[in-house]
């Protein structure tokens, strides 16, 4: 069955870097975009960035413009989020989910940001 | 792109219909039918219920259904029943996505 599953979070201090990871089975991964959408704790769901079936368009929240980057690997059905210059209210709950309407979640990987 | 706006909790009684809106900039909601909804229960991912405004995946209840009127996106649950009791949350999408605040529905 369309599974996708996160990985890559953990407890990371203020201005360092972490890389998530979201890998995809049961689907023909390379033609469809991929999100990154997270959920700090108590909150609701904040859309991160997305990254077109192949590659070539990238767009990004506001609040992670020029800090983060996605990426993907269409040989290893992975989409990868590289998070620098990480803050406290970078702490969430992170999840990939699967094109336009994202129609399918992961569970979610948690990245803690704190000293 | 700013936060879509829903109300903080809708309530009913088992049997009614509720609605939820959801309301944005005419870029967000009014030119586009890329609304979609989703359902949180406690500790677990995401669902999505409703896409393209009104279209439901296979296997979500026709109890729930979509709709649009200007700048406001709706969500209906008909029937209302226990295991509805979650968060929703409404999604546009122009360039980028915008989800809304999320609503939380609770069955009385």
């Amino acid at each position: 069955q369309v599974q996708l599953v996160e990985s890559g979070g953990g407890v990371v201090q203020p201005g360092r870097s972490l890389r998530l990871s979201c890998a995809g089975s049961g689907f023909t991964f390379s033609s469809v975009g991929i999100h990154w959408v997270r959920q700090a704790p108590g909150k609701g769901l904040e859309w991160v960035a997305v990254i077109a079936y192949d590659g070539s368009d990238k767009y990004y929240a506001d609040s992670v413009k020029g800090r983060f980057i996605i990426s993907r690997d269409n040989s290893k059905n992975t989409v990868s989020l590289q998070m620098n210059s990480l803050r406290a209210e970078d702490t969430a709950l992170y999840y990939c989910s699967l094109g336009n309407d994202m129609d399918v979640w992961g569970q979610g990987t948690t990245v803690t940001v704190s000293s | 792109q700013s936060a879509l706006t829903q109300p903080a909790s809708v309530s009913g009684s088992p049997g009614q219909s509720i609605t939820i809106s959801c309301t944005g900039a005419s870029s967000e909601i009014g030119s586009y039918s890329r609304v979609s909804w989703y359902q949180q229960h406690p500790g677990k991912a995401p669902k999505l219920m409703i896409y393209g405004g009104n279209k439901r995946p296979s296997g979500v209840s026709n109890r729930f259904s979509g709709s649009k009127s200007g700048n406001t996106a709706s969500l209906t649950i008909s029937g209302l029943q226990a295991e509805d009791e979650a968060h929703y949350y409404c999604c546009s999408y122009a360039t980028t996505w915008v989800f809304g605040g999320g609503t939380k529905v609770t069955v009385l």
